[in-house]
This record gives structure tokens, sequence and C-alpha cells, in this order.
């Protein structure tokens, strides 16, 4: 069964820029989590996606927007980037049915360095 | 709001002595917890979970965690260090019905020989 799979994985954006990951969850899988990783802040929510509707948000500039397709993959997309953008963005995958002791499968990331 | 706080973002122990990696809850109610570790250039696996039917966790690769409600910690340990423990960990916590994890800052640990 294959994994998470995040693309691209590497990414080199000038200020002002925009960019936009993909994420494709684990076979089966309907929910798909963003996260932000930076070094000390660990990792920030973002939002998270189940059957195509956002179902809760993190505390992010409205720059920071995500959607889902009906297979499930995601993409989130970030307009005007800022040098504090550069940052690991993680995509996590599960069944999402409400069961909040689900594990959550991650994707290796994608690094976005904005310079 | 529910949250997780890790103390020391730094661990280093010596190979074979006693890992403990520290993590206290915010929570009004039992909340779901997690361990989470993250090799380099990889993305997070999960160790183990507290789902309430039990307060000592085992994990995998020879980890543990007990559940205090008391202390509201979830405190991970493994008797032995091995030079394949260098990772970074983190605890997590899912609120009830809220759809969504959230990770504390992360410690990484540091295995000597």
């Amino acid at each position: 069964k294959a994994g998470v799979t995040q693309t691209p994985r590497y990414l080199i954006k000038t200020r002002g820029q925009q960019v936009t990951l993909s994420c494709s969850p684990i076979s089966g899988h309907r929910s798909v989590s963003w996260y932000q990783q930076t070094p000390g802040q660990g990792l920030q929510f973002l939002f998270e996606y189940f059957s195509e509707t956002q179902r809760n948000k993190g505390n992010f500039p409205g720059r920071f927007s995500g959607r889902q397709f009906s297979n499930s993959r995601s993409e989130m997309n970030v307009s005007t980037l800022e040098l504090g953008d550069s940052a690991l963005y993680l995509c996590a995958s599960s069944f999402g049915q409400g069961a909040t002791n689900e594990k959550l499968f991650f994707g290796s990331g994608t690094q976005l360095s904005v310079l | 709001a529910q949250s997780v706080t890790q103390l020391g973002s730094h661990v280093s122990v010596s190979e074979g002595a006693l890992v403990l990696l520290r993590c206290n809850y915010s929570s009004s109610v039992p909340p779901y917890l997690f361990w989470y570790v993250q090799y380099p250039n990889q993305g997070l696996q999960l160790l183990l979970k507290y789902t309430s039917a039990a307060t000592l966790v085992k994990g995998i690769n020879g980890f543990e965690a007990e559940f205090k409600k008391s202390e509201t910690s979830f405190h991970l340990t493994k008797p032995s260090a091995h030079m394949s423990d260098a990772a970074e960990y983190f605890c997590a916590v899912s609120p009830t019905g809220g759809f969504k994890t959230i990770f504390g800052a992360g410690t990484r640990l540091f295995v000597k020989a």
C-alpha cells in the first residue's frame, strides 16, 4: 500500500510569488491535514479536509488556502510569499471518520525556501 | 484550548542509558495523546497512543509512556537508548471532535556512544 505522497520534495521561490503543494493520501483515507514545521516552532496546524470540506482551520493568514478533490487528493496554496513562509510543509492522512484517536500517516514533506 | 508542552528542546543521553522525554498537556477532559518520531528528512511516524484503555502504553522500538491524570503528563521513556533512537520526538493531543491534532514543539534526542 503506497504511503502519503507529497510533491514537489523541494521548492525555491522568491518573495511575492505564489506556490501550490500537492498531497496524495493513502488509498481509502478521506481526511487530509496540513502542517507547517519550522525549527523551534514544532508543527503548526494549517487546516484539515474531509470529503472536499474544510473541517478545521489553524491560525494562519488568508494567504494560506487549501482544497481537496473528490479523489481525496489535496493541494495547499500560499500566495504573496514572505521570507517567513520558508518551512517544511507536511501533509498527513487518516480515515477521518471522527474518531479522535486515529493516528496520522505523514508524507515526507515539501521543503519550501523563500528567497 | 487544548495544548501540549514538551520540556526541553534537546535531550542528550549515553547509549544504554534511560531515555525520558517530558510532555504535559492542558485539557479540561482526558484527551487522546500521542507520541510521534521524526527521523532526518522524513515525515513523522506514530510511536504510541493513549486512548484510555490503559494508563501505561507500550509502543514500537521499546518505547512506552504513562498517562498520569493528576500530573497532566504523558512522559515517554525507554530503558536503554540505542544510537538509532536519535531523532526528534513530538507529543501530540487530539481534542474531542476537533478534527485536528495539536503537536508540541518537539524534543531532539541525541545519543552519545
